[in-house]
């Protein structure tokens, strides 16, 4: 069982290009999320997906877009990189909304820097 | 907006010492406050609170919500180097639907040997 996995775990980026950051979890949770951390803000949320085949923006949703077509997978996209998008990006999961309340697991992190 | 304000931002103590660490919120919902320590990588669970005055604890951790004043705190007794760490402080301001955390910017612990 190894939870939250993010893939790449550091990249560079020349700013105009484009990647995507991977999550996978083996934990047949529904909700998956994707966050920033930058220094002395805290996580903010990019986007988010309750179920497969859907998403909805978070508190910073520009810059970024998402897809989720298979449940254990939350895809994060950068298409024209830039600057401002330097960050550490993290991943987590959840499994529903219900009673008992659930936590979020989050994944290792993805470092990126964009020059 | 909802907002989350974690004081002190740093903080530098000695081996032994114990600190209590401060969360304050505003939201115009409340589901849960959540406290996560991140250490190098991923933020990982240390407690969930919902109901005022209920005292949350773990071996040396121990953690309190007033939801009257709006505030939490989380208490370290005789710290050791390993609780060298990012301690966030979380709301869950969303009754329902997916849990749109809202974190706090997150207080930096050194303990010094």
């Amino acid at each position: 069982n190894a939870g939250v996995t993010q893939t790449p775990k550091f990249r560079v980026l020349k700013t105009g290009q484009s990647m995507t950051l991977l999550c996978a979890q083996d934990m047949n949770h529904e909700y998956m999320y994707w966050y920033r951390q930058d220094p002395g803000m805290g996580l903010r949320l990019i986007h988010y997906s309750v179920g497969e085949g859907t998403t909805a923006k978070g508190e910073v949703p520009d810059g970024y877009n998402v897809s989720r077509l298979k449940k254990q997978n939350f895809l994060l996209g950068l298409e024209s990189a830039a600057p401002s998008q330097t960050s550490v990006y993290f991943c987590a999961s959840s499994r529903y909304r219900g009673l008992p309340l659930e936590t979020q697991y989050f994944g290792p992190g993805t470092r990126l820097l964009v020059l | 907006e909802d907002k989350v304000v974690q004081s002190p931002l740093s903080l530098v103590v000695h081996e032994g010492d114990t600190v209590t660490l401060n969360c304050s919120y505003e939201v115009t919902n409340f589901r849960s406050l959540l406290w996560y320590k991140q250490e190098k990588k991923a933020p990982t669970f240390l407690f969930m609170l919902t109901s005022s005055g209920i005292e949350k604890k773990s071996g040396r951790l121990s953690s309190i919500l007033d939801k009257k004043e709006l505030f939490s705190i989380l208490n370290i007794t005789a710290t050791q180097t390993g609780d060298s760490a990012i301690y966030l402080c979380a709301v869950d301001p969303i009754i329902q639907g997916a849990q749109k955390l809202v974190f706090g910017q997150g207080t930096r612990l050194t303990i010094n040997p």
